[in-house]
């Protein structure tokens, strides 16, 4: 199984401030590396598949990088309601499986 | 407005079953690969099972492999997820969720199982 390590488990920043999510995987990963936004009480939001796209309606704040075992999430400025926990995932091709991050909190410092 | 509903979880009894619904609307459900997702409380997401579009092909966590059996009723717009043995660890909210390409671009809102004497 193709393990997705998450850093930093919690992430203290202020509105206006920069914030960078980072998801390692134990093997390379195909193409199918996506960031999901939860906040409580809530179902998870798709912001970003294939690594680097934008889902439908996400803010141009929100941007993903990164191939093979190192990603990033990375939102440029922070607004109120982004403070939320932040989940990677990958799929497996064969036989299929997914697989998400243990999830990085963002908090308000 | 394109939409996933779950329903169907409560209280059961470790041991007891439980079958998991989920209504879809406003998109074409038979092209789609479905997931069910689970998240106990205060934990992350885990993948629980998923079906191709057409119900022919099913994939399954080891967890609850011979224990949960996932299906889908394409003319019903309707996915299911069947629980048996249920042991206090399956108690979690359990999504649905619409997959494109990989990853889960629409979500329900969750319905709660809690498997506890």
């Amino acid at each position: 199984e193709n393990g997705l390590t998450q850093s930093p488990v919690t992430l203290s920043l202020s509105p206006g401030e920069r914030a960078t999510l980072s998801c390692r995987a134990s093997q390379s990963v195909s193409s199918y590396l996506a960031w999901y936004q939860q906040k409580p009480g809530q179902a998870p939001r798709l912001l970003i598949y294939d690594a680097s796209n934008r889902a439908t309606g996400i803010p141009a704040r929100f941007s993903g990088s990164g191939s093979g075992t190192d990603f990033t999430l990375t939102i440029s400025s922070l607004e109120p309601e982004d403070f939320a926990v932040y989940y990677c995932q990958q799929r497996s091709n064969w036989p299929p499986s997914y697989t998400f991050g243990q999830g990085t909190k963002l908090e308000i410092k | 407005e394109v939409q996933l509903l779950e329903s169907g979880g409560g209280l059961v009894q470790p041991g007891g079953s439980l079958r998991l619904s989920c209504a879809a609307s406003n998109f074409t459900f038979s092209i789609y690969a479905m997931t069910w997702v689970r998240q106990a409380p205060g934990k992350g997401l885990e993948w629980v099972s998923t079906i191709i579009g057409s119900g022919g092909s099913t994939y399954y966590a080891d967890f609850v492999k011979g224990r949960f059996t996932i299906s889908r009723d394409n003319p019903k717009n309707t996915l299911y997820l069947q629980m048996n043995s249920l042991r206090a660890e399956d108690t979690a909210v359990y999504y649905c969720a619409k997959e494109n390409w990989g990853s889960f671009d629409l979500w329900g809102r969750g319905t709660l199982v809690t498997v506890s004497s």
